[in-house]
């Protein structure tokens, strides 16, 4: 069974950099085909992709927060981390890791999601 | 960036109606396209692929189509699991961009 679970800080200050840590489980993040992406969601408002890794280790960001953004991840831990560095009150939403997957149909979907976290960011 | 734009940004039905929703991409994706339903504080998921291609499991009531930069999502015979918002994604390029969101209300 394909699971992923979001862990992280519920509060951080402004200025502060966020680290968000998903735990891959049913599938293994260095498996060939394996892609996992970040979303959020401020709250009441629509979805916005941030981030996806490859198991090659190839990355891709949104283009309006690629410079605060780095995602890696754990092959030992089977992990995928995101951090977000300069948190700003606006930053405040639930924030989900998905599994990504691609097809020549579908093109790139993300068919399992992770339960989401919420991170407010005010001091 | 593509961007996507759903219409209308919410709809009421009743049970058993058809509610048909629209998205509109700001370039064509082919049939490079997704959608999405989401209940109140849970995630996403997954119902379409390729703009008409159902995900395991989804009923057959919900139908999806379009290509280049128009699609629809249906639901027939709507039911009240149903009552949601529904989001489409561009799977098409990156950056992913998702529409803005439409929910369905109970009538």
């Amino acid at each position: 069974q394909v699971t992923l679970k979001e862990s992280g800080p519920a509060l951080v200050k402004p200025t502060q950099t966020l680290t968000l840590t998903c735990t891959l489980s049913g599938f293994s993040v260095s498996t060939t085909g394996t892609r996992v992406s970040w979303v959020r969601q401020p709250p009441g408002k629509a979805l916005e992709w941030l981030a996806r890794i490859d198991w090659d280790d190839d990355k891709f960001y949104s283009t309006s927060l690629e410079s605060r953004l780095t995602i890696s991840r754990d092959t030992s831990r089977n992990q995928v981390v995101l951090t977000m560095t300069h948190m700003d009150p606006v930053d405040t939403a639930t924030y989900y890791c998905a599994r990504m997957y691609f097809s020549d149909i579908s093109g790139h979907c993300l068919d399992n999601w992770g339960q989401g976290i919420l991170v407010t960011v005010s001091s | 960036d593509i961007q996507m734009t759903q219409s209308p940004s919410s709809v009421s039905a009743s049970v058993g109606d058809r509610v048909t929703i629209t998205c509109r991409a700001s370039q064509g994706v082919s049939s490079w396209l997704a959608w999405y339903q989401q209940k109140p504080g849970k995630a996403p998921t997954f119902l379409i692929y390729g703009a008409s291609s159902l995900q395991s499991g989804v009923p057959s009531r919900f139908s999806g189509r379009g290509s280049g930069t128009d699609f629809t999502l249906t639901i027939s015979n709507l039911q009240p699991e149903d009552f949601a918002t529904y989001y489409c994604q561009q799977s098409n390029s990156f950056p992913l961009t998702f529409g803005g969101g439409t929910k369905v209300e109970i009538k």
